[in-house]
């Protein structure tokens, strides 16, 4: 299968400590985006990078997140200081540019306890 | 800001219904549209998608959307539902075409009754 895959898949972890998530896109894809989704909503746009380039940040994005794409391949997504609040699903998206369609990863499930 | 609406929150049906679920979204100028479905235990997959031309725009599985740009909507039907389509669907909007990203609604939750 060579779709976006991410990693890990479940995160549990104590409030105050630090995550990091994984995500690889589609290989040809140079565009990778990072969602957010809570229970009974939709996905909320997190960050955008084009090749390694970090081009957007949402408001939702706190300084306690921070998202590389060191070689415009994979792309990881670090919480630091967890809270309560972050406990989300994370979801990976992927896309070339001027092709309007992403394809989503299975995400990775966030509880923080 | 943009914003997407999906009144239905939960809908059952029963198989061989008709399905209609409704979309809505709040902005003036030129979109791109989406539906997405995420079946139970699996990844968000594109259902169907708009960009311009014919409204009538269909999908994979039988299902199809009507752009009617006066009316702001994107409503996903299907004449005749099946056990399986039985999921989560997520109407999304583009409407930033410098960073493409997605605007998603809430979700209909759609349970298909054998």
């Amino acid at each position: 299968d060579t779709g976006v895959s991410q990693d890990p898949r479940h995160k549990i972890t104590k409030r105050g400590q630090n995550v990091t998530f994984r995500c690889d896109p589609i290989s040809e894809h140079n565009r990778l985006y990072w969602y957010r989704q809570t229970l009974g909503q939709g996905p909320e746009f997190l960050t955008y990078f084009q090749n390694e380039a970090q081009l957007e940040k949402s408001r939702l994005l706190s300084d306690r997140f921070s998202a590389e794409r060191p070689k415009g391949s994979f792309s990881t997504l670090e919480i630091q200081r967890t809270e309560q609040g972050d406990s989300a699903m994370y979801l990976c998206a992927s896309s070339r540019t001027g092709i309007n369609e992403q394809y989503f990863g299975p995400g990775t499930r966030l509880t923080v306890t | 800001a943009q914003s997407v609406s999906q009144h239905n929150h939960h809908v059952i049906l029963s198989e061989a219904a008709s399905l209609e679920l409704g979309c809505n979204y709040s902005y003036g100028g030129t979109v791109n549209l989406f539906w997405y479905v995420q079946y139970p235990g699996q990844h968000l997959q594109l259902l169907l998608k708009y960009f311009s031309g014919d409204p009538l725009v269909k999908g994979i599985k039988g299902f199809e959307a009507e752009f009617i740009k006066s009316k702001f909507s994107f409503n996903l039907r299907k004449p005749s539902v099946q056990w399986s389509d039985t999921a989560e669907y997520f109407c999304a909007v583009i409407t930033n075409f410098g960073n493409e990203k997605l605007t998603f609604g809430t979700g209909t939750r759609l349970t298909i009754i054998p």
